[in-house]
């Protein structure tokens, strides 16, 4: 199983929008709504930010929201704040010998 | 809170083999899945097997299948994932991760911990 494809960098400036993409296969991303994101200050522990497709655990803003459309799920996070910056990764159930594929993380820049 | 903290960075030798520990607290220990998942330099993460603490079973990666051992200590609320025949491409950071309350996916993650093989 290959990894998710994820854009290597998004950037945007305080306030606006940034979307990430992350691109699987019709036996991960586009079999399943087992997708999840994680924001990852490098040094701590990554955090969960979106499960199931677009769900939010409790106390994660709705600035982060998640969808998915065929083979390629995105996170979308609103209203982008300093605190942002950080390596966003997306993962998806696979089934078969391996269970889970994550995809290739994205930097996020704030301007 | 649910807190995962593991153990403390390693350095190994080729063929060597390392086990790296993930104590859990804040819930109920034998409920949850335990994850592990790799991430080497310049690569993405990589899942490698998760064990179920309540009956005990677990399943690996075929990546990892002949080379890994995960196991739990329920009197210490701790999991242990030992990979043996060590290589320089192991060199990474090992994550444990709880599965979420909700599913199977990784809900709380530990901290990291930086194995380097090097001879």
């Amino acid at each position: 199983q290959s990894a998710l494809t994820q854009p290597p960098s998004a950037s945007g400036s305080p306030g606006q929008s940034v979307t990430i993409s992350c691109t699987g296969t019709s036996s991960d991303v586009g079999a399943y709504n087992y997708v999840s994101w994680y924001q990852h200050h490098p040094g701590k522990a990554p955090k969960l930010i979106i499960y199931e497709v677009s769900k939010r655990p409790s106390g994660v803003p709705d600035r982060f929201s998640g969808s998915k459309s065929g083979n390629t799920a995105s996170l979308t996070v609103s209203g982008l704040q300093a605190d942002d910056e950080a390596d966003y990764f997306c993962c998806s159930y696979a089934g078969g010998n391996n269970l889970y594929v994550f995809g290739t993380g994205t930097k996020v820049t704030v301007l | 809170q649910v807190q995962l903290v593991q153990s403390g960075a390693e350095v190994k030798k080729p063929g060597a083999s390392v086990k790296v520990s993930c104590k859990a607290s804040g819930y109920t220990f034998t409920i949850h899945n335990i994850h592990w998942a790799r991430q080497a330099p310049g690569q993405s993460l990589e899942w490698m097997g998760w064990i179920n603490l309540g009956i005990r079973s677990t399943k690996y990666s075929q990546n990892f299948r002949d080379r890994i051992a995960i196991t739990g200590d329920t009197s210490a609320n701790t999991v242990y994932m030992e990979l043996s025949s060590l290589r320089s491409e192991d060199t990474a950071i090992y994550y444990c991760a709880r599965t979420h309350d909700s599913g199977s996916w990784p809900g709380y993650w530990g901290q990291g911990t930086l194995v380097t093989v090097s001879s």
